[in-house]
């Protein structure tokens, strides 16, 4: 099984600022990642698939990169709707999710 | 619109046997790979489980394999999970997501989600 780390588990950002968030593979997954938004009560969203494309309606300011096994997902200007659990998850060798990292307003 | 919607949740015992069914709409199902996924209640997202699109592939990950099925009935638009020999850490809200239309694997659409919980 691949093992999707994230980090940190939390962090505090005030809106406006830029935020940039790690996920790294237990192994190689090529480009075979992907970012997923989750707001209190509601289903996970996809915003961002082959580690740097974004879903559609995904507004610009939501950016990936890496590949192989660090990955990086960046919100440039942080919005009040931003603040959410994100989730990364892989899906080279069937899927598994990273643990979260929660964006909390500081 | 593009929809999906769980149903079948509820509480049951451990040992107890649950059959959750995902409703599609909006699309054409029988030409989608579609999979469920569970939440613990506080916790993250885990995959159970994947069906390909005309039901020949299924594959379900080691903490529910021989005890949850997938299956799907295209002629009704519906995922159906059927899961045996429930056990307390089965508890969480399943979700079920179709994956994308696309070389790459992530899951576009998800439903809202039942609840089920696992308790004596």
């Amino acid at each position: 099984e691949i093992v999707m780390t994230q980090s940190p588990a939390a962090l505090s950002v005030s809106p406006g600022e830029r935020v940039t968030l790690s996920c790294r593979a237990s192994q190689s997954i090529s480009s075979d990642l992907a970012w997923y938004q989750q707001k209190h009560g509601q289903a996970p969203k996809l915003l961002i698939y082959g580690a740097s494309t974004r879903a559609t309606g995904i507004p610009a300011r939501f950016s990936g990169s890496g590949s192989g096994t660090e990955f990086t997902l960046t919100i440039s200007s942080l919005q009040s709707e931003d603040f959410a659990i994100y989730y990364c998850q892989q899906y080279n060798n069937w899927w598994t999710f990273g643990q979260g990292t929660k964006v909390e307003i500081k | 619109q593009v929809q999906l919607v769980e149903s079948g949740g509820g509480v049951v015992q451990p040992g107890e046997s649950l059959r959750l069914s995902c409703v599609a709409s909006g699309f054409t199902f029988n030409s989608d790979e579609v999979h469920w996924v569970r939440q613990a209640p506080g916790k993250g997202l885990e995959w159970v489980a994947f069906i390909s699109y005309g039901g020949q592939n299924k594959y379900n990950p080691d903490p529910v394999k021989g005890r949850f099925a997938v299956s799907r009935d295209n002629s009704k638009n519906t995922l159906y999970l059927q899961m045996n020999g429930l056990k307390a850490e089965d508890t969480a809200l399943y979700y079920c997501a179709r994956r994308l239309r696309s070389s790459h694997k992530a899951f576009d659409v998800w439903g809202r989600g039942t609840l089920v919980t696992v308790s004596s």
